[in-house]
């Protein structure tokens, strides 16, 4: 069964504190890993598309890298409007062109 | 560029009722829009694929008769919950892209409850 899972659930970090989000997917051919922010009571805000393994995209304090099993998302000395719920998503063969498949989201809550 | 605009944002009603959901996108045209549900804690679960000037299709499991969908134009896709239980309150979002090569990009979401 494809699947993609997120972890951990929830991260508290400190303000300045660097730290990795993990996407692990088990999917038959990858044709995107998508990257999205959501805030409380909103719909999901792109950050990333990566396609292929060793693929690296930046945007301001997150990075986000992907390998042939997971994808991670760094950011690096996070502010407290980083916090938000980080979710990945997988667009594979087994769907038709952009169904995509999400996992749970890590809430990161960021403190001052 | 690629805004999705939903409304309501927010809608209760009572049981039995019907509630309609449009979702525009703004700045471009989507021949494809996607219909998502949300609970608490939840992944986002693809309901229905909605195609502008043809029927909508829907995931399994989604009862396509209590969940109606129109896309009436380039812009404009509707999703209608009908006879609407309880059990139906969620968080509905929608989602359009510019073309087969651009990441989804997702309205603003519309709480629903049922009373």
């Amino acid at each position: 069964e494809d699947q993609v899972t997120q972890s951990p659930e929830a991260l508290r970090l400190q303000e300045g504190e660097s730290s990795s989000l993990n996407c692990s997917y088990t999917v038959s051919g990858l044709r995107g890993l998508f990257w999205y922010r959501q805030d409380p009571g909103k719909g999901p805000e792109f950050l990333f598309t990566l396609y292929s393994a060793g693929e690296e995209k930046e945007k301001e304090r997150l990075k986000a890298t992907l390998t042939k099993k997971e994808s991670f998302l760094h950011i690096t000395a996070p502010k407290p409007e980083d916090s938000a719920t980080y979710l990945c998503a997988v667009c594979h063969s087994g769907g038709s062109n952009y169904k995509l498949t999400f996992g749970k989201g890590t809430l990161l809550t960021v403190n001052p | 560029g690629a805004v999705v605009s939903q409304h309501p944002s927010w809608v209760i009603c009572k049981s039995g009722t019907s509630v309609k959901i449009e979702c525009r996108s703004l700045d471009f045209q989507a021949t494809t829009m996607f219909w998502y549900r949300q609970f608490p804690k939840q992944s986002l679960m693809l309901m229905a694929t909605s195609n502008e000037g043809s029927k909508a299709t829907y995931e399994q499991g989604v009862e396509k008769d209590k969940f109606l969908i129109n896309h009436a134009s380039l812009t404009l896709s509707t999703l209608t919950v009908t006879s609407a239980h309880p059990e139906d309150s969620s968080f509905y979002i929608c989602s359009a892209r510019i073309d087969e090569n651009s990441p989804l990009h997702f309205g603003n979401g519309t709480r629903l409850t049922v009373t």
